[in-house]
């Protein structure tokens, strides 16, 4: 079954440190890709990084990489030098293929809180 | 990424009625999606708007209730009827637009509908 994990509903990070969101992933296709999206408070779903399962280097997007460990199945998210603006939702996300479509399936979330 | 612009942002309805959801993107797409946030949870995918046919819906979504219509490839409507508080959530729209290697989806601020 396809299917994705997030084990962590819930996180704190102490402001400018960094903060690992793990996100574990089982499919049975060869192609399909990876993503992380941000909801804040204002619901709002926030793209944040897309990692292709053919990719041989982590994506990298600024303050956030993606630790992708293919046969571990595991696609992390590394926030660094975390802000206060970082609190939010956070889900990962993989495409994968569905007859003729390709849809997104989601994990459950991890909320983030970052201290001052 | 594309500005998806989603009518109404809000709104408090009477359980029986009827709500029609607009979402309007600023460039051409290839694919867009109707998702359900109820509170509290991830992201469920209602349906995939095809243009100019039926849209595909998911399991445990059914036409009858969530009709959409996608007349052309920048506007899409999805429409829950007969409502009962059960459906109170937030509806996404998202588009993957022309072009886009990752397919990567792009959300519009959502709809958040109360059932009373």
């Amino acid at each position: 079954a396809q299917k994705i994990t997030q084990t962590q509903p819930g996180m704190f990070v102490q402001e400018k440190e960094a903060v690992t969101l793990d996100c574990t992933y089982d499919t049975s296709d060869q192609s399909y890709g990876l993503f992380w999206y941000k909801q804040p408070s204002s619901g709002e779903m926030i793209f944040l990084i897309y990692q292709g399962s053919y990719d041989e280097q982590n994506a990298t997007e600024g303050r956030y990489s993606l630790n992708f460990q293919k046969a571990r199945k595991s696609a992390n998210l590394v926030i660094s030098a975390s802000q206060l603006g970082d609190s939010a939702m956070y889900f990962c996300a993989m495409r994968i293929n569905a007859g003729n479509n390709r849809k997104l399936i989601w994990g459950l979330g991890t909320s983030l809180a970052v201290n001052p | 990424s594309a500005v998806i612009s989603q009518k109404p942002s809000r709104d408090i309805c009477q359980r029986g009625t009827s709500l029609t959801i607009q979402c309007q993107v600023d460039s051409q797409v290839t694919m867009m999606f109707w998702y359900r946030q109820q509170p509290g949870q991830s992201l469920t995918l209602i349906a995939t708007a095809n243009q100019g046919s039926e849209a595909t819906y998911e399991s445990g979504f059914v036409i009858d209730k969530f009709p959409i219509s996608r007349p052309n490839l920048t506007f899409s409507t999805l429409t829950v009827s007969n409502m009962s508080p059960e459906d109170s959530s937030i509806y996404l729209c998202s588009v993957v637009t022309v072009g886009a290697v990752s397919e990567t989806q792009y959300f519009g601020p959502g709809t958040r509908l109360l059932v009373l």
